[in-house]
């Protein structure tokens, strides 16, 4: 089954530190991957997407993700954290499924920046 | 500007009423989807419609119910037969049919809470 794993639910950092964000993913064919970031009480926001070619792929906000087939990850990371950047971050995944193509989101990681 | 606009941002609703929630894109897309959010849970589907006139359950859409008339909206009813509708309900939007490459659009969210 299609499926998306973040295994830290709550990530804290001091800010100017460096970031990485685990993202697992179950998925038979080549996967169609996304990383959305969630302000408290709003929407996402797109990150940054791979679908296919090179595997390390830059998004908004300087934020970047490497796809490793041979891990089935698709880490997001950044080289210094920004006090703004506090959030909720979501992995998700383009399935199709019965001829209806749909996002499978993980359940999300909480980054929580000290000053 | 172009995007997604979800109202009311907050909605209470006492229990054994049903109550909708509206979702409307000036974006021309012709796929919207409806989630639920749970702290710790991530980003769960109720209901998905790919084109007008038509629509999909999704993995949790027991005591929802949606209507596609026009293409840019797509309202969520919560009926008296969810028994825990307290949540944050997303909307969200993506062009074409949905293809598996393209990035879906969020509205701000509405939080509905039971009282």
């Amino acid at each position: 089954a299609q499926s998306v794993t973040q295994p830290d639910i709550h990530i804290t950092v001091s800010e100017g530190a460096s970031l990485e964000l685990r993202c697992n993913y179950s998925y038979g064919a080549t996967p169609y991957l996304f990383w959305y970031v969630q302000s408290p009480g709003q929407g996402l926001q797109l990150l940054l997407k791979y679908f296919s070619g090179d595997t390390l792929v830059q998004g908004i906000k300087g934020f970047e993700a490497e796809f490793k087939r041979s891990q089935s990850s698709f880490n997001l990371r950044k080289p210094s954290v920004h006090w703004s950047d506090a959030a909720e971050y979501f992995c998700a995944v383009g399935a199709s499924s019965y001829n209806t193509d749909k996002l499978i989101f993980g359940t999300g990681t909480r980054l929580q920046v000290f000053p | 500007d172009g995007g997604i606009t979800q109202s009311p941002k907050y909605l209470f609703r006492k229990e054994g009423q049903n109550v909708t929630l509206s979702c409307e894109q000036n974006l021309n897309h012709d796929a919207m989807y409806w989630y639920r959010q749970d702290p710790g849970q991530g980003l769960r589907l109720i209901y998905y419609s790919q084109i007008v006139n038509d629509f999909q359950k999704g993995d949790i859409a027991e005591g929802y119910s949606v209507s596609r008339e026009k293409k840019e909206s797509f309202p969520l009813t919560v009926t008296s037969a969810q028994k825990n509708p307290t949540a944050f309900y997303l909307c969200a939007s993506r062009s074409g049919t949905g293809g598996l490459n393209t990035e879906a659009f969020f509205g701000q969210g509405t939080r509905l809470t039971v009282v």
